[in-house]
């Protein structure tokens, strides 16, 4: 597609379901991030990826979240037993660089209730 | 102190007018600025990066101010449209994410 893609756009999960956020970046790109928004603060960092390859892990909250990206191409953020806390905006983006300027998807709003 | 701050606003503004916003950094070893905008319910998109010699691009300059550690950026003759959430973004050191500010919110009042 032409654009960052995330699914689902929605999540309504109850506490201590696993949830599974997917994100397809732009063609090509190289750098794929997972970020986290809550209302009214900026993006927060969770993890990045050059290719396949997990560059940096440290925002990622606990090891109940994980993330992956086999074939350097689609992204999956798990988060493990959910809780309450964890509801927000969890935004993906793209980079064609390390540094480069970063295309942010639609993001996937989770709720746990 | 945070590693990126920024005045939360609101700043409510006449169209027309010329408004300012300021970001302060940490770590003064930082080397890329970045603006990003922010619409309403929307994902963040890159409004400019922030050269060391400064850049303007239409109604908006953007500055770097090192040995102060800010950014800045300037809005000339506000527009109903300018009317968003301005994020500043900054890489703390070499080949790392970029870190962003919580945004300041920007309205622009007929």
């Amino acid at each position: 597609g032409a654009g960052v893609s995330q699914s689902p756009r929605y999540k309504v999960t109850k506490r201590g379901q696993d949830v599974a956020l997917r994100c397809d970046p732009i063609s090509g790109h190289v750098s794929l991030y997972w970020y986290r928004q809550a209302l009214g603060q900026g993006p927060e960092f969770l993890t990045y990826f050059n290719y396949e390859a997990q560059q940096d892990k440290s925002g990622l909250p606990n090891d109940r979240f994980s993330a992956e990206r086999p074939e350097g191409s689609i992204s999956t953020l798990t988060i493990q037993r959910t809780e309450q806390r964890d509801s927000a905006m969890y935004r993906c983006a793209s980079s064609s660089t390390s540094l480069g300027e970063l295309f942010f998807g639609e993001g996937s709003r989770l709720t746990v209730l | 102190r945070k590693e990126v701050e920024q005045d939360p606003g609101p700043f409510n503004v006449p169209e027309g007018a010329t408004v300012a916003f300021n970001c302060t950094y940490s770590n003064s070893a930082s080397q890329s600025f970045f603006w990003y905008r922010q619409d309403c319910r929307k994902e963040p998109k890159l409004l400019m990066s922030v050269y060391s010699s400064g850049n303007e691009d239409g109604r908006f300059t953007a500055q770097l101010n090192r040995a102060s550690q800010y950014i800045s950026l300037l809005i000339r003759d506000s527009k109903l449209s300018d009317s968003a959430t301005y994020l500043c973004a900054v890489n703390m050191r070499g080949n790392t994410p970029l870190v962003f500010g919580k945004g300041t919110r920007l309205s622009v009042i007929a």
